[in-house]
């Protein structure tokens, strides 16, 4: 397994304005993903963090809204951009462990937008 | 999209009870895993599954990946209050990615 932290924990933030989550790692990983999760719903995913490419985004996600970094294999940021109420989510950040899909989430960033 | 079809989508059990609850999808898997997540955290990998056929226990938890390879369950024996959570099941895509279930939300009585 792996340990997962995330920051900021949770936030309340203004429209219009962004806000970049961290995700840091303990130990090295090719695969770190970006889900988010809606009140009271389950998981999707938002896209997969590369690194040192661009992030591979899923079907209604894309990078002006949802830029992805990832300098290296313990380290990726997600951020929420131009943010509106409707994108009050957890975030939660995984990595994949092993050759056979485990993947490990971290803690989530619980996001209000105000 | 894909999609799993997680059931049931909650229970209200009587502590010391058997719970059982299901995934299933009209796409094969080739991994299906079982997640706890409680309020405030992140989920928890709870048991996971590569063969189909599959049976693997964890402590109180058993877990099987369906034959057809569309399927699996996740049973907890002897439920217990700190067994309240939400339940998710995900089955791994032939293109490697996660596919999660609803959501089977969990209440135990003492």
């Amino acid at each position: 397994s792996a340990v997962i932290s995330q920051k900021p924990s949770r936030d309340i933030c203004q429209r219009g304005t962004s806000l970049t989550i961290q995700c840091q790692v303990d130990s090295q990983v090719t695969m770190m993903f970006w889900y988010r999760q809606q009140p009271g719903q389950s998981l999707t995913l938002i896209a997969t963090a590369n690194q040192g490419s661009e992030a591979t985004y899923e079907s209604g996600f894309v990078i002006d809204k949802f830029p992805i970094s990832r300098p290296n294999l313990t380290f990726s940021t997600l951020t929420v951009s131009n943010m509106s109420p409707e994108d009050s989510s957890i975030y939660l950040c995984s990595v994949g462990v092993g050759m056979l899909g485990e993947q490990y989430f971290g803690p989530g960033t619980r996001l209000t937008v105000t | 999209g894909q999609q799993l079809n997680q059931s049931p989508q909650s229970m209200f059990i009587q502590e010391g009870e058997d719970v059982s609850m299901n995934c299933t999808s009209s796409s094969i898997f080739n991994t299906w895993l079982w997640y706890k997540q409680e309020p405030g955290e992140g989920p928890v990998l709870l048991i996971a599954l590569y063969k189909a056929g599959e049976l693997t226990s964890n402590g109180r938890l058993t877990a099987q990946f369906g034959i057809t390879r569309k399927d699996s369950f996740l049973n907890i024996s002897a439920s217990i209050p700190s067994d309240v959570g939400i339940y998710f099941c995900a089955g791994l895509d032939q293109g490697g990615k996660l596919i999660f279930g609803q959501g089977t939300e969990l209440s135990v009585k003492p």
